[in-house]
């Protein structure tokens, strides 16, 4: 167990439907990605937040979008969804430090149909 | 930019073979470079890992050494098992204002019995 914990474990829902990701990170970790793990496409960073803020972006649609609350849980918003967003969406939290290592949550399964 | 390259898989071994996964990495800076693995229904757990030049990182029989010179952190293990099945994920983190992870696409190992 990572200790990071996300909801759901899976979600069907159609295209052009809005659906809300849920995280909470470790206790104590400030960092929370999240990630989108597609079949063919390895692993893609999507967005980074700090404690509460937005720290750095990557591969993020328009139609998503994410926040951090002040107790630290993240979530993560797609909207319009579109076959293509079907996938395995991952949160990580990460406890900082010099050696510091990325703590993953077991994983969102997305479909869309 | 920034970038992780590894062998494309996926990679079918025999019981009690070797195994070596090719990663490199583009990076400026100084990165800690890390290999993690995903089991079958899991989320990315770290394998091992190596903050600087030389270090050798191990963890359950696999080592990866970060090679400056050649740029590289190969993932090696001198006799796999069954259930050394899992995808294996080449990372790099830098720091760049907060820290960023940057993964490769994963390299699926097989192991038969």
């Amino acid at each position: 167990d990572s200790g990071v914990t996300q909801t759901p474990k899976h979600l069907i829902t159609a295209t052009g439907q809005r659906v809300t990701l849920r995280c909470s990170p470790r206790s104590g970790d400030l960092s929370v990605y999240w990630y989108q793990q597609s079949l063919d496409q390895g692993l893609q960073f999507l967005i980074q937040y700090y404690n509460g803020e937005e720290r750095a972006k990557g591969n993020i649609l328009e139609r998503f979008s994410a926040q951090q609350f002040p107790d630290l849980h993240s979530e993560l918003n797609l909207s319009s969804l579109e076959l293509g967003d079907s996938a395995l969406y991952f949160c990580a939290s990460d406890p900082g430090g010099n050696t510091g290592e990325l703590f993953f949550g077991e994983g969102s399964r997305l479909t869309v149909l | 930019g920034n970038s992780v390259t590894q062998m494309e898989g996926p990679v079918t071994l025999s019981e009690e073979a070797f195994l070596t996964i090719n990663c490199t990495y583009t990076a400026t800076g100084y990165p800690s470079l890390f290999w993690y693995v995903q089991y079958p229904g899991e989320g990315l757990q770290l394998l091992l890992k190596a903050t600087k030049a030389d270090d050798k990182g191990s963890n359950k029989g696999f080592e990866a050494t970060y090679r400056k010179e050649t740029t590289s952190f190969h993932l090696e293990k001198g006799s796999v098992q069954v259930s050394d099945s899992a995808v294996y994920f080449c990372a790099l983190r830098i720091t760049s204002g907060t820290y960023k992870y940057i993964f490769g696409t994963g390299t699926r190992l097989k192991v038969l019995a």
